[in-house]
């Protein structure tokens, strides 16, 4: 079956240090991969994806590239803010499996410090 | 013009009670989920219709039943809370091409003393 595994949390960096968030994949089929964002007391939004092989994900100066040949989907920040503390999920979406589901990772949790 | 929009947000009740949480979108999505989320964020998918029909019911027990009066609804009923049920439940939709993005509501604080 599908999976995700990120990197386990917490994660706590000082302000403009650089992030990486690991996540790796299995998946039986060309599955689209994701990075949700969760913030305190908010639902999980969509931060960025990418739905092939070779394609780069980026919003609000997060990266992510994602690289079939390691199954891998890393999420990366150059200089963190306060205010990207919050809950961050890897996730994969698979075409060949029941339409609709979604596989999530277990989630990190990230703090920055000023 | 909130896109997935849930009630109530927040809900403290007794074990043993019965309670449903309402859910809405306004997205023209046509699949529609109720994931469970614990006190460690782990994430669970509970539920997911689509166009009405239920697609995915995962190992949830009988006392939680999902129903949708139609494409834009998914509400969830909860017959006789137990204390392991406390979890904050999210709503979401999404269009059913795999590889769309899932849009969440702002979930639902459920407590059971």
């Amino acid at each position: 079956g599908n999976s995700v595994t990120q990197m386990e949390g917490p994660v706590t960096l000082s302000e403009e240090a650089f992030l990486t968030i690991n996540c790796t994949y299995t998946a039986t089929g060309y599955p689209s991969l994701f990075w949700y964002v969760q913030y305190p007391g908010e639902g999980l939004q969509l931060l960025l994806k990418a739905t092939k092989a070779d394609d780069k994900g980026s919003n609000k100066g997060f990266e992510a590239t994602y690289r079939k040949e390691t199954t891998s989907f890393h999420l990366e920040k150059g200089s963190v803010q306060v205010s990207d503390s919050a809950v961050y999920f890897c996730a994969l979406s698979d075409p060949s499996t029941n339409a609709g589901k979604s596989t999530f990772g277990d989630g990190t949790t990230l703090t920055v410090k000023p | 013009d909130t896109a997935v929009s849930q009630t109530p947000k927040y809900l403290v009740t007794q074990m043993g009670n019965d309670k449903s949480i309402k859910c809405e979108q306004n997205l023209g999505h046509d699949t529609m989920y109720w994931y469970k989320q614990d006190s460690k964020k782990f994430l669970k998918i509970m539920f997911s219709y689509n166009n009405k029909e239920l697609i995915i019911n995962e190992t949830v027990p009988n006392r939680f039943s999902p129903k949708s009066p139609d494409k834009a609804h998914l509400n969830l009923h909860i017959n006789s809370l137990e204390l392991g049920d406390s979890a904050v439940y999210f709503c979401a939709s999404s269009l059913s091409d795999s590889g769309n993005t899932i849009y969440f509501g702002e979930g639902s604080w459920l407590t059971v003393v």
